[in-house]
C-alpha cells in the first residue's frame, strides 16, 4: 500500500504565484490534515477535514485554502504565494482522529 | 488553545546511552502521541500514550496525566536513533474534530 501520497516534494515559487499541493491516501481513513513545519516551531495545524465535503480551519489558516471533494484527496491552495509560506508542509490522515495518524513524506515550498 | 512544552530542546548522546525526553502540557487531554522524524523528515508514530506507561524494544513512554506530563525513554540509545521527537495531545472530550497539537520537539543526536 501506499499509505499518503504528497505531490510535489519539491517547488519553488515566486511572490504571487498560485499552487496547489495534492494529498492522496489510499487506507479510507476519514480523517485528514495539513500541517506546516518551519525550524524550531514543531508543526503547526493549517487546516483539516473529519470527512468528504467538510473542512475546518486549524491553527495557521491565512492564505491557504483546502478542499475535500473525495474522501481519499486532500487538496491544499496557496492563491498569491509569499516568503512567509516557505515551508515544509505535511498531510496525515487517520481513521478516527484520535490515533493512527500516517503522515506523508513531506513537500519542501520555496517562495521567492 | 493548549500548551505543549518538551525538553530539552536537543540532547546529543554516545551511542549506548540511556535518555529521557519530557513532555508538559497545560490541560487535560484524552489523546497523546509520540512521534519520530527521522534525518530523512519521515514522521513515524511511535506510542498512543493518553495514560500509562508503554514499552516496544529499547522504547518506552509513560503518561502522568493528573500532573499533565509524559515522558519517552530511549535506551541503549544507537544512532538510527537520532532524529526530531514529538509529543503531540489532544483536548478533544466528545465530538469528531481531533486533531493533534504538537510540541515543538527534541532533536536527538547520537554519535557513534
Amino acid at each position: 500500500n501506499a499509505g499518503v501520497t504528497q505531490t510535489p516534494k519539491f517547488r519553488v515559487l515566486k511572490t504571487g504565484q498560485s499552487m496547489t499541493l495534492l494529498c492522496a491516501q489510499d487506507m479510507n481513513h476519514e480523517y485528514m490534515y495539513w500541517y506546516r513545519q518551519d525550524p524550531g516551531m514543531g508543526l503547526r495545524l493549517i487546516h483539516y477535514s473529519v470527512g468528504e465535503g467538510t473542512t475546518a480551519k486549524g491553527e495557521v489558516p491565512d492564505g491557504y485554502n483546502v478542499s475535500r471533494l473525495k474522501k481519499q484527496n486532500f487538496l491544499l491552495g496557496l492563491e498569491s504565494a509569499a516568503p512567509s509560506q516557505t515551508s515544509v508542509y505535511f498531510c496525515a490522515s487517520s481513521p478516527s482522529g484520535a490515533r493512527g495518524y500516517t503522515f506523508g513524506s513531506g513537500t519542501r515550498l520555496t517562495v521567492v | 488553545g493548549i500548551q505543549v512544552e518538551q525538553s530539552p530542546p536537543d540532547l546529543i548522546l554516545q551511542e549506548g546511552a540511556n535518555s529521557t525526553l519530557r513532555c508538559n502540557f497545560s490541560d487535560s487531554v484524552n489523546n497523546l502521541q509520540w512521534f519520530h522524524q527521522n534525518p530523512w523528515g519521515q514522521l513515524i508514530n511511535l506510542f498512543y500514550i493518553p495514560s500509562g506507561t508503554k514499552q516496544n524494544g529499547r522504547l518506552s513512554a509513560t503518561t502522568v496525566a493528573t500532573e499533565r506530563y509524559s515522558l519517552l525513554y530511549i535506551s541503549s540509545s544507537q544512532t538510527t536513533d537520532s532524529g526530531v521527537y514529538f509529543c503531540a495531545v489532544d483536548t478533544n472530550s466528545g465530538g469528531s474534530n481531533y486533531k493533534l497539537t504538537f510540541g515543538k520537539g527534541t532533536l536527538l543526536t547520537v554519535n557513534p
